[in-house]
């Protein structure tokens, strides 16, 4: 199958900075890339759809200015997640599906933990 | 809006025995289909999905699902477990067939094979 990338792995940071998670697609070009977010034991919850050359969408409750999201090319998608606080610690999960050609499963990537002291 | 309940939090199971993990699914269009597993600190692993035709399919590692739209379930079994499969099991659905419709996971179910 196709392999997602994510980087980095894990990241330890301070309450009030800002850390940039990178979400890369190997072998093939994505338009669409998911973030999702997994508390400990618990499910993935969508964060927001990102999109290939314009905004990302947002699902309820996720505060766009604080999870920023660029698409800036078909292999490359980026959460930046600002201004950090103890209560963003969790577990991020990127997922992405080859546009059209018959591809219709998301392959994810590995996640990275994050965790803000 | 399209939701899928796991309704095991644990699943217990013998090596070499049977499994079953089970998921049932609501969805106002047509299904589509997930399995996946996933392993401590690591993404999720693709196993198997459901988009049209048989009811049964088969995935990786020797896992298939019986797609079962009476009941509207989705059950995820394999015919002799190994300890090696012991990990985490989520069930997906999503409301259209492109693969950039996002995904609704089910809370998932623990799958613990005893030696």
């Amino acid at each position: 199958g196709a392999v997602v990338s994510q980087h980095p792995s894990w990241v330890i940071c301070k309450s009030g900075t800002s850390v940039k998670i990178e979400c890369r697609s190997l072998d093939f070009q994505a338009t669409t890339m998911f973030w999702y977010r997994q508390f400990p034991k618990q499910s993935l919850m969508l964060m927001a759809t990102s999109n290939e050359g314009s905004k990302a969408t947002y699902e309820q409750g996720v505060e766009k200015d604080k999870f920023l999201i660029n698409h800036a090319s078909l292999t490359l998608s980026t959460l930046t997640v600002t201004s950090a606080h103890p209560e963003d610690s969790s577990f991020y999960i990127c997922s992405a599906a080859s546009p059209g050609g018959g591809t219709d499963t998301q392959y994810f990537g590995p996640g990275t933990r994050l965790t803000v002291l | 809006a399209q939701s899928v309940a796991q309704p095991e939090d644990q699943v217990n199971v013998a090596e070499g025995n049977p499994l079953t993990v089970k998921c049932t699914y609501s969805v106002s269009g047509n299904p589509y289909l997930f399995w996946y597993v996933q392993y401590p600190n690591r993404g999720l692993q693709f196993l198997l999905k459901y988009i049209t035709g048989d009811n049964l399919v088969k995935g990786s590692y020797g896992f298939e699902a019986e797609f079962n739209k009476s009941q509207t379930s989705f059950h995820l079994k394999k015919p002799s477990a190994l300890v090696s499969d012991s990990a985490l099991y989520f069930c997906a659905v999503r409301d259209g067939v492109s693969g950039n419709t996002p995904l609704v996971f089910g809370k998932g179910t623990r799958l613990s094979v005893i030696a």
